[in-house]
């Protein structure tokens, strides 16, 4: 079956450094999408890999390795507003897009 | 980037009638949307896959005739909870592309501001 495993909830400290972990095992593999949902709010697109390596945005930035089957979204200086749930979730062979439960972030001051 | 409302925000209806989410991309034209829905503290729950002009995919265990889904243009799709009842309360989104297959990135999936539905 299809699988992707994400802490359930992860917890870091205002102005820090936080990686959140996300493996996946799918048939096939067409891209890894991170997402980031606010409680009460719909998802918001935060990063997208098909090949591996880094890709930086900001704060924020995602890493990909399809040999491992492991992806992470990595955030730096950490803000309160960044307290939500991040989405992992894998485009397969048949181009669905398959979610990881989300790992819900609690930023403390 | 695109943009998808949903309406309504926000429904509260008494157990045993009929609730409608109107589900819309704005600017632009939306092959595929997808239903889902979000229970307190999970994950979101893909319900069914809407293709337009086409009876749309439901997940195992969706009741196709409870949660009725209308894609009859390309910019909206319909999502009828008929005869709600308490245990279908829950926050549903909606979301679209216009992926083609061809192009994996275009499959980034837009998403509704969601409609929380309370079943009373």
């Amino acid at each position: 079956g299809q699988n992707i495993d994400q802490p359930t909830e992860m917890t870091a400290t205002e102005g820090a450094i936080v990686q959140i972990n996300c493996t996946y095992q799918t048939s096939g593999f067409n891209g890894l999408f991170w997402y980031q949902q606010h409680a009460g709010e719909a998802p918001t697109f935060l990063s997208y890999n098909v090949l591996d390596g880094l890709e930086e945005k900001g704060r924020f930035s995602s890493f990909l390795s399809r040999s491992k089957g492991y992806s992470y979204l990595l955030l730096k200086e950490l803000q309160m507003k960044d307290s939500a749930s991040y989405l992992c979730a894998v485009v397969d062979s048949n181009y669905q897009l398959i979610w990881g439960a989300g790992t819900k972030l609690i930023i403390k001051p | 980037g695109a943009v998808v409302s949903q309406h309504p925000s926000w429904v509260i209806c008494k157990s045993g009638t009929s609730v409608k989410i109107e589900c819309r991309s704005l600017d632009f034209q939306a092959t595929t949307m997808f239903w889902y829905r979000q229970f307190p503290k999970q994950s979101l729950m893909l319900m069914a896959t809407s293709n337009e002009g086409s009876k749309a995919t439901y997940e195992q265990g969706v009741e196709k005739d409870k949660f009725l889904i209308n894609h009859a243009s390309l910019t909206l799709s319909t999502l009828t909870v008929t005869s709600a009842h308490p245990e279908d309360s829950s926050f549903y989104i909606c979301s679209a592309f216009d992926g083609t297959g061809e192009n994996p990135e275009t499959y980034e999936q837009y998403f509704g501001p969601g409609t929380r539905l309370t079943v009373t």
